[in-house]
């Protein structure tokens, strides 16, 4: 069975400052996927960033770039240059290539940004 | 582009109600998915559908759960009764085919179940 954990329930940064987002998973499957998701208050899911699992190098979005650790099974956010915009949940997901496509979430950090 | 698009974005019921909530996706995706999110947690799938085909519902509780997706496109969730539990968001999302791995949601709906 696959998890996903997000044990940081709530982050806060200074605008302008960096901030880092952790998550933990578990799959036996060798090939998957991993995604960072930002659910502002209106409740809109918005894909922040993916990776995939063969891939070696990071993946980055502007402002946003992942600490993709395969060994580890870690796959952490990074967000440099926070803005009051930024602020959300920010849910960790992973899915397999095995057939199933199927999400599992993590329980989500919500990150606050103080002006 | 117009996203996914759900209505009603609230409704509140009394226990043992029926509700229906309505989704349709971006146009040209064939794979539709709900899903189930609890205050505090992530989202958990309901039922995955290909094309009209649900092929994924073995987290759907059928005993008062139904969904369907007649042409392919739009869907309807409904619970029948509601219970209190139900109270959630729920969303749904959509994707081009399900290799995309990309899924793109909904606003949601929270539903109260007094």
């Amino acid at each position: 069975a696959q998890t996903v954990t997000q044990s940081q329930p709530e982050m806060s940064v200074q605008e302008a400052e960096t901030v880092t987002l952790s998550c933990t998973y578990d799959t036996s499957e060798s090939d998957y996927y991993l995604f960072w998701y930002k659910q502002p208050p209106s409740r809109q899911m918005i894909l922040v960033i993916r990776q995939e699992a063969y891939k070696q190098q990071n993946a980055t979005e502007n402002r946003f770039s992942v600490n993709f650790q395969k060994a580890a099974k870690s796959f952490s956010l990074k967000i440099s240059d926070s803005q009051l915009g930024d602020a959300a949940m920010y849910f960790c997901a992973l899915t397999t290539t095995s057939g199933t496509y199927k999400y599992i979430f993590g329980t989500g950090t919500r990150l606050k940004v103080l002006a | 582009e117009a996203g996914v698009v759900q209505s009603p974005r609230y409704k509140i019921i009394e226990k043992k109600q029926p509700v229906a909530f309505w989704c349709n996706p971006i146009s040209g995706h064939n794979t539709l998915y709900w899903y189930r999110q609890n205050l505090g947690q992530g989202p958990e799938l309901l039922i995955r559908y290909e094309n009209e085909e649900a092929v994924d519902d073995s987290q759907l509780p059928k005993d008062r759960f139904s969904a369907e997706r007649l042409k392919g496109v739009d869907s309807t969730l409904k619970i029948q009764p509601a219970e209190l539990g139900d109270s959630a968001v729920y969303l749904c999302a959509s994707s081009i085919r399900p290799s995309s791995y990309e899924q793109y949601f909904g606003p949601g709906t929270r539903l109260t179940v007094t």
